[in-house]
């Protein structure tokens, strides 16, 4: 069985803090998507990686693609009420395999 | 910005009963997925679509879903005979390419099933 594991599974911080989620899994992936998710509504995209080592930045967000390609982390600086929400990652095997295997997501609170 | 769109965003049936969601995917695009995720539980993959058939699906996708792209814009999803463990957020999604697989969702459409 593919599994995505994510962590933490809840988050509590207050505005200003910075933070870190973690993607991980024992499956090398072709790319790796971040998504936002607010309740009742579809997955948002934010970003994909594609490449082993490959870092994206988003204004606060930094996403990075592990080096072998099973694992990934988003960076939250100076966090803002506004980024409350559910962040999901979901692995994708490229070729004939189209679809995307998720993680069970973060739930991040940010505190004013 | 090109986007997903689904509708209805709510559909409430009875068990047994067949129900038809439909999804329009970004215009350029030629790959489609359906995913549905439980309340509470994570995002899970039912089926892919591209040129006109079926390319992969899951074991949930078994012989009471089907889908099908009856025109150039719309892609649907049939539930034939629904049951109460049917009830759950569907969601499309499309995608331009499978380099990168990036995939873009729909809102979705909360089925309850009664």
């Amino acid at each position: 069985t593919q599994l995505l594991e994510q962590s933490p599974q809840f988050l509590s911080i207050q505005e200003g803090e910075n933070l870190t989620v973690y993607c991980n899994s024992s499956s090398v992936f072709s790319s790796l998507q971040w998504y936002r998710q607010e309740p009742g509504e579809g997955p948002v995209l934010l970003v994909t990686v594609v490449t082993g080592g490959e870092v994206k930045k988003l204004k606060r967000l930094t996403f990075q693609f592990g080096d072998a390609r099973k694992d990934s982390s988003l960076h939250i600086t100076a966090a803002q009420p506004g980024d409350t929400g559910l962040y999901l990652c979901a692995g994708g095997y490229g070729g004939s395999q189209g679809n995307l295997i998720f993680g069970k997501g973060t739930k991040l609170s940010v505190k004013p | 910005e090109p986007e997903v769109t689904q509708t209805p965003s709510h559909q409430v049936t009875q068990m047994g009963q067949e129900v038809i969601l439909r999804c329009v995917p970004i215009s350029n695009h030629l790959y489609f997925y359906w995913y549905r995720q439980i309340l509470g539980q994570k995002v899970e993959f039912l089926v892919s679509f591209y040129n006109n058939e079926i390319s992969e699906k899951s074991e949930i996708f078994d012989d009471q879903f089907s889908v099908e792209r009856p025109d150039g814009s719309n892609f649907t999803l049939k539930i034939r005979s629904t049951k109460l463990e049917d009830s759950a957020m569907y969601f499309c999604a499309s995608s331009g390419s499978r380099v990168g697989n990036t995939q873009y969702f729909g809102p979705g459409t909360r089925l309850t099933v009664l």
